[in-house]
C-alpha cells in the first residue's frame, strides 16, 4: 500500500514570497490533515478535511494560510505571504473512514522563510 | 479543549536500560491514546495504540497501559536499544470516523552503548 505523499521535500523561500504544499493521501482515506511542525515543538493541527468538505481549521491563520482538498482526494496547502515565524515542517496524514483509527503521515515539507 | 503533557527531555539511557516516558492527557469523553516515533530524518510512525481504557498496546519491545483513573499513557521499554533513538510523540484522539489528533510536545531519546 502506497503511504501519504507529499511534495517538495524542501522549499526556502523569502519572507513575503508564497509556497504551496501537495499532499495525496492513502487510496480510500476520508479523512486528510494538515500539520504544522515548529523544531522542537509537537505538531499542530491547522486543518482537518472529511472528505473534501473541512471539520476542523480553527488554527488555521486564515489571513495568510489557505487549503482545499479538490474532488475529496489531494490536497494543496497554501502560505501567502510567508513570515519568518512559519518556518516549519509541515505534516500531511491521512485516515482511513474506521473508528478510533490512528493517523498515516506523510514524510512532510520543510519550510525555511528568510 | 483536549490536551497532552509529556516528560521534558532529552532523555539519556545507556544501552539495555529501562525506559518510562511519561504521558498524561486531558480530554472529555473517552479518546483514543496513540505513541508515535520519528526516527531522524523520517516522518512520524504510529508505535502503538490503545482504544479504551485498561488497553495496553505494544509493539517493538514498547508497552504502554491505557489509565483512566490517572488519565495517563507512559510508554515502557525494558531494554532500550540505540537503534531506539527517536523523538517519541503522545497523542490522543477523539472518537468518531473523522478523529481529531492532538499531540504532546515530544521527548527526545538518545540511547548510548
Amino acid at each position: 500500500e502506497a503511504g501519504v505523499a507529499q511534495s517538495p521535500r524542501y522549499k526556502i523561500i523569502e519572507k513575503r514570497q508564497s509556497v504551496a504544499f501537495w499532499c495525496n493521501p492513502i487510496s480510500g482515506h476520508a479523512t486528510l490533515y494538515w500539520y504544522q511542525q515548529i523544531l522542537g515543538q509537537g505538531p499542530k493541527l491547522l486543518i482537518q478535511f472529511q472528505n473534501n468538505g473541512v471539520v476542523d481549521d480553527s488554527q488555521l491563520p486564515k489571513d495568510r494560510f489557505s487549503a482545499e482538498r479538490l474532488k475529496g482526494v489531494d490536497s494543496t496547502l497554501k502560505i501567502q505571504p510567508a513570515k519568518l515565524e512559519d518556518s516549519a515542517v509541515y505534516l500531511c496524514a491521512s485516515s482511513p473512514p474506521r473508528q478510533n483509527t490512528e493517523a498515516f503521515f506523510g514524510q512532510g515539507t520543510r519550510l525555511t522563510v528568510v | 479543549g483536549n490536551s497532552v503533557t509529556q516528560m521534558e527531555g532529552p532523555v539519556t539511557l545507556s544501552e539495555e536500560a529501562f525506559l518510562t516516558i511519561n504521558c498524561t492527557y486531558t480530554a472529555t469523553g473517552y479518546p483514543s491514546l496513540f505513541w508515535y516515533v520519528q526516527y531522524p530524518g523520517e516522518g512520524l510512525q504510529l508505535l502503538l495504540k490503545a482504544t479504551k481504557a485498561d488497553d495496553k498496546g505494544s509493539n517493538k519491545g514498547f508497552e504502554a497501559t491505557y489509565r483512566k483513573e490517572t488519565t495517563s499513557f507512559h510508554l515502557e521499554k525494558g531494554s532500550v536499544q540505540v537503534s531506539d533513538s527517536a523523538v517519541y510523540f503522545c497523542a490522543l484522539g477523539t472518537t468518531g470516523t473523522a478523529s481529531k489528533l492532538t499531540f504532546g510536545t515530544g521527548t527526545r531519546l538518545q540511547v548510548t552503548l
